[in-house]
């Protein structure tokens, strides 16, 4: 079976900081990527950032970084420099070959001034 | 360049009645994927269309059907709603690719927030 695991359901971070929101996954898929979306409260889903099963080096974006240990099975989401706007829950997400993205239950991160 | 546009933007619906969700891709997209809500969770799979058939299902009741047309639009009806049936309804659509997930994730909508009352 395939899941997603968020252990942490709400985290707090003074601004200019960095954090990392921790995420597990599992499935018997050789072939899958990871996913990490924003959402405000607004509502919409937005893309942060991927990683493929076999890509040898972590993702970066700006200032997201995903910490891919694929034998634990990690992909943990490192926001440097963090800033007031990266208040929001964050969804760690699987896609696997068959073409299918399932969603852990969220961490909401909250941005102190 | 439009991306993906779903309506109502609310809805309120007493126990018991029926609700059609829409939703349109992003342009170039041919797979329209729906999801549930609730709040505070994180999103549920519900089912997937592609070329105007369901190739995928969640751990959903019949009460929940879809439809895909063939400008690849889409709408979710839910039946006989029901109190719990309140949530953020999310459309994301993709182009479908077997065999090797891709980088390009699911463009979502910005949803439909049902009350059941």
């Amino acid at each position: 079976a395939q899941k997603i695991t968020q252990t942490q359901p709400g985290m707090f971070v003074q601004e200019k900081e960095a954090v990392t929101l921790d995420c597990t996954y599992d499935t018997s898929d050789p072939s899958y990527g990871l996913f990490w979306y924003k959402q405000p409260s607004s509502g919409e889903m937005i893309f942060l950032i991927y990683q493929g099963s076999y890509d040898q080096q972590n993702a970066t974006e700006g200032r997201y970084s995903l910490n891919f240990q694929k034998a634990r099975k990690s992909a943990n989401l490192v926001i440097s420099a963090s800033q007031l706007g990266d208040s929001a829950m964050y969804f760690c997400a699987m896609r696997t070959s068959y073409d299918k993205v399932i969603f852990g239950p969220g961490t909401s991160l909250s941005v102190i001034p | 360049d439009a991306g993906v546009t779903q309506s109502p933007t609310h809805l309120i619906k007493t126990r018991g009645q029926q609700v059609t969700l829409r939703c349109s891709p992003k342009s170039g997209h041919d797979t329209v994927s729906w999801y549930q809500q609730a709040l505070g969770q994180g999103p549920q799979f519900i089912f997937q269309y592609y070329e105007e058939e369901e190739r995928q299902r969640g751990n959903f009741p019949d009460r929940f059907s879809g439809h895909q047309f063939p400008n690849y639009s889409s709408e979710l009806n839910v039946n006989a709603l029901l109190l719990g049936d309140s949530a953020l309804y999310l459309c994301a659509s993709s182009l479908l690719v077997l065999g090797s997930p891709t980088p390009y994730g699911y463009t979502f909508g910005s949803g439909t927030r049902l009350t059941v009352v």
